[in-house]
């Protein structure tokens, strides 16, 4: 079975500050592809970053990376330089590509940024 | 290029009524799946599609929930009967092959008094 944990369900931050929002898995599939998606107020749910469990390199997009831990089975999403806009909930999500194909989802976490 | 597109936006029913909700995928996307997003719950897969074919409906909570893909470019998410613990707001998404991020549609908000 595959599992997403995020333990952080909130978080404060200084606008411009960069901010890294956790992320653990478990999963018995030998491959894998990580996910992150921002939910701002409006609902809709926008695609940020991927990770896929073979990549040598970690993901970057923008003012995202993701910092992905193999071993520890982490996949933390890093927001470079956080701006007004970034306040929104953010979401993990893993996807097996050989067992279980489905997008799992974590709780998620409601980041704020402060100006 | 037209994201995935969800009707209605907003449903109000009345218990035992009965719900459809409507997506079009991305064209050219093999996977549909449809999600459900509560409080309490956070964002539960309830099935998914790959070429039209349901491959797991295990999320779908009860018989009164019902999915088809009658062809690449619709689907259908019916309760009959509604409840009022139906309240949430509906997800289609769309993915062109496993690799590929899902592309989400705006939503459904079901309302069930």
């Amino acid at each position: 079975a595959q599992k997403i944990t995020q333990t952080q369900p909130g978080m404060f931050v200084q606008e411009k500050e960069a901010v890294t929002l956790d992320c653990t898995y478990d999963t018995s599939d030998p491959s894998y592809g990580l996910f992150w998606y921002k939910q701002p107020s409006s609902g809709e749910m926008i695609f940020l970053i991927y990770q896929g469990s073979y990549d040598q390199q970690n993901a970057t997009e923008g003012r995202y990376s993701l910092n992905f831990q193999k071993a520890r089975k982490s996949a933390n999403l890093v927001i470079s330089a956080s701006q007004l806009g970034d306040s929104a909930m953010y979401f993990c999500a893993m996807r097996g590509l050989r067992g279980a194909q489905k997008l799992v989802f974590g709780q998620g976490t409601r980041l704020t940024i402060n100006p | 290029d037209a994201g995935v597109i969800q009707s209605p936006r907003h449903e109000v029913t009345e218990m035992g009524q009965e719900v459809t909700l409507r997506c079009k995928p991305i064209s050219g996307h093999d996977y549909l799946f449809w999600y459900r997003q509560t409080m309490m719950r956070g964002l539960e897969l309830l099935i998914y599609f790959n070429n039209n074919v349901p491959i797991d409906d295990s999320g779908m909570p009860e018989d009164r929930f019902s999915a088809k893909m009658p062809n690449a470019s619709f689907s259908t998410l019916k309760i009959q009967p509604s409840e009022p613990r139906d309240s949430a707001v509906y997800f289609c998404a769309s993915s062109r092959t496993l690799y590929s991020p899902l592309h989400f549609g705006n939503g459904t908000r079901l309302t069930v008094t």
